[in-house]
């Protein structure tokens, strides 16, 4: 079975600084991936997808990530934060064969002014 | 764009009474509806996969006579937590899936925070 691992429970960063969030996957055929924030007491919002094509991939709110196949990972960036940013991370890895979404534990994104 | 509602968002119950959570797609029809609980700051956990007309799958240790999944339409499944017990505190999130595949858009609703006393 599919299974994503993201690195780091809470992330800092300052207003204006790069965000990077990791995320690992373990599957021998590239899977599709998903980064999705969820603010408190809310469900989760799709931040951007990869499934075929072009690695690196754009999504909202200025965020995008590269799908690395040779690291097993899909980090996601973005280059300058916001304090609108701060909320919780999850990446999920599609799981083969299926239409189910397996989650990453999430990583808490602080930013301070 | 696609809206997935999902009612109550808060309810306080009894330990030993159900509890019914509705997850709606408002302006789409969602073949499958996924169903998620959240301990804190913890991840989603999938519970079971409902798809219209047919009985839920239920994912491995969740037990379904506990967690009673209808999905009577392409726009309705509710999600019955039956004699509720303060370990089923939590907070459940429904999906809603309107293409088949992976690939299709997946919608979530906002969440229900279930609290039993």
């Amino acid at each position: 079975a599919q299974s994503v691992t993201q690195l780091g429970s809470h992330v800092s960063v300052s207003e204006g600084a790069l965000v990077l969030l990791r995320c690992n996957y373990s599957s021998s055929v590239p899977p599709y991936l998903f980064w999705y924030v969820q603010y408190p007491n809310q469900g989760l919002q799709l931040l951007l997808k990869y499934t075929t094509g072009a690695t690196l991939v754009k999504g909202i709110n200025g965020f995008e990530a590269e799908f690395k196949k040779s690291e097993t990972s899909f980090h996601l960036t973005k280059p300058s934060a916001h304090m609108s940013d701060a909320a919780e991370y999850f990446c999920a890895v599609s799981d083969i064969g299926t239409d189910k979404l397996i989650f990453g534990t999430g990583t808490r994104l602080q930013v301070f002014p | 764009g696609a809206v997935v509602s999902q009612h109550p968002s808060r309810v306080i119950c009894k330990s030993g009474t159900s509890v019914k959570i509705e997850c709606r797609s408002l302006d789409f029809q969602a073949t499958t509806m996924f169903w998620y609980r959240q301990f804190p700051k913890q991840s989603l956990m999938l519970m079971a996969t409902s798809n219209e007309g047919s009985k839920a799958t239920y994912e491995q240790g969740v037990e379904k006579d506990k967690f009673l999944i209808n999905h009577a339409s392409l726009t309705l499944s509710t999600l019955t937590v039956t004699s509720a017990h303060p370990e089923d505190s939590s907070f459940y999130i429904c999906s809603a899936r309107w293409g088949p595949g992976v690939n299709s858009p997946l919608h979530f609703g906002n969440g229900t925070r279930l609290t039993v006393t």
